[in-house]
């Protein structure tokens, strides 16, 4: 499978833990962007990437959400002190440069905080 | 004011019925305008992309209009695979963020 794949799919964790989220992107994608979606609702963007590096930041991002593509290949996000606000589905998304609004989406990792 | 505006739905809509969307954004310098689908528990995908001279694909029909800051999707002849969540989508020029509306819910009755 060739397609953007994220891990883990589920993790279900308590208030104040860390949790950390892997995204592989499609292979020649330099483009990879991390957005969050809950029910009824579009996906919201979080930030994105540019091979290494990170060119935009949502507002919305706090400081106990961070992301890195450290080789321009595969991303993490790590949220730290987790909070029940941060139950969400977190979707990962690659794309190829030129090809605006081309994103191809992974399954998502979806994270309940109880 | 959210950037990117669209009716919740949901729409339900027979088999074989013409059914049309809008959407509306904040943004006057948004320049790129996309239209995805999202399945149930699914993640979204690229539908079509949304001209200013308008574009068709198959069954599908999109149109900009930029005076009134508004995008529309007009599906005909409605299948029951078409039951999914539509999603508008809109970016800036230079600017690689997509930005998505809530997603328009539509269930084609057979």
């Amino acid at each position: 499978d060739t397609g953007v794949s994220q891990d883990p799919r589920h993790k279900i964790t308590k208030r104040g833990q860390n949790v950390t989220f892997r995204c592989d992107p499609i292979s020649e994608h330099n483009r990879l962007y991390w957005y969050r979606q809950t029910l009824g609702q579009g996906p919201e963007f979080l930030t994105y990437f540019q091979n290494e590096a990170q060119l935009e930041k949502s507002r919305l991002l706090s400081d106990r959400f961070s992301a890195e593509r450290p080789k321009g290949s595969f991303s993490t996000l790590e949220i730290q002190r987790t909070e029940q606000g941060d139950s969400a589905m977190y979707l990962c998304a690659s794309s190829s440069q030129g090809a605006v609004g081309e994103l191809f989406f992974g399954e998502g990792s979806r994270l309940t905080v109880l | 004011r959210k950037e990117v505006e669209q009716d919740p739905g949901p729409f339900n809509v027979p088999e074989g019925a013409t059914v049309a969307f809008n959407c509306t954004y904040s943004n006057s310098a948004s320049q790129s305008f996309f239209w995805y689908r999202q399945d149930c528990r699914k993640e979204p995908k690229l539908l079509m992309s949304v001209y200013s001279s308008g574009n068709e694909d198959g069954r599908f029909t999109a149109q900009l209009n930029r005076a009134s800051q508004y995008i529309s999707l007009l599906i005909r002849d409605s299948k029951l695979s078409d039951s999914a969540t539509y999603l508008c989508v809109v970016s800036s020029r230079g600017n690689e963020k997509l930005t998505f509306g809530t997603g328009t819910r539509l269930t084609i009755i057979p």
